[in-house]
């Protein structure tokens, strides 16, 4: 069956604390990984889609990486404003369907 | 303007009742999805449509109906809906059915069914 997990469920990280958050996935045929980023009250906001392992994108502090069980985020010296929850989902090729993890809340305080 | 929008963004029904949940987008993209989320189990597909007046079921199908009459429309309809649709419903769309195409998401519906 195909999985993915987040890992961990919350993080709380002060103000320029650097960290990472953790996506594992068991698919059989992966065609893409996505991460999305979800703000209270409002739909998921596309970050990144990753293809193959070993591939990396950033954006601002955030650095996305993939290996053939794994992808992480990096947040690098987070702000208050990167507080959110953030989604993995990978694509196994029926029709583009995704498979979501349940999320990592990322809290950072000033 | 440009984009992907959702109506009504609140709802609150009783069991039983018919209800449907409208999505809009604006890009032409081909494919659209509908999903719920509720805490404990993530995002999860209930529907999708790779073109006008073709769809097919996802994860959780059951109790719901779609259909797609035109390309920029999707509406989801909930025909007798019950306390364990209270959710909160994403539609999306993409312009590919492939892992190459990233899906741009609504800004949802709280459905209450009480």
């Amino acid at each position: 069956e195909d999985q993915v997990t987040q890992s961990p469920e919350a993080l709380r990280l002060q103000e320029g604390e650097s960290s990472s958050l953790n996506c594992s996935y068991t698919v059989s045929g992966l065609r893409g990984l996505f991460w999305y980023r979800q703000d209270p009250g409002k739909g998921p906001e596309f970050l990144f889609t990753l293809y193959s392992a070993g591939e990396e994108k950033e954006k601002e502090r955030l650095k996305a990486t993939l290996t053939k069980k794994e992808s992480f985020l990096h947040i690098t010296a987070p702000k208050p404003e990167d507080s959110a929850t953030y989604l993995c989902a990978v694509d196994v090729g029926s029709q583009g369907n995704l498979i979501f993890g349940k999320g990592t809340k990322l809290s950072v305080k000033p | 303007d440009a984009g992907i929008t959702q109506s009504p963004r609140y709802k609150i029904t009783e069991t039983g009742r018919q209800v449907t949940l409208m999505c809009h987008q604006t890009w032409s993209h081909s494919y659209m999805f509908w999903y719920r989320q509720d805490l404990g189990h993530g995002l999860r597909l209930i529907y999708y449509s790779a073109a006008a007046d073709i769809t097919d079921k996802g994860e959780v199908p059951d109790g719901y109906v779609v259909s797609r009459s035109k390309t920029e429309n999707f509406p989801l309809t909930l025909e007798s809906a019950t306390r364990s649709q209270t959710s909160v419903y994403f539609c999306a769309s993409s312009d590919g059915g492939t892992g190459a195409y990233e899906q741009y998401f609504g800004p949802g519906t709280r459905l209450t069914v009480t």
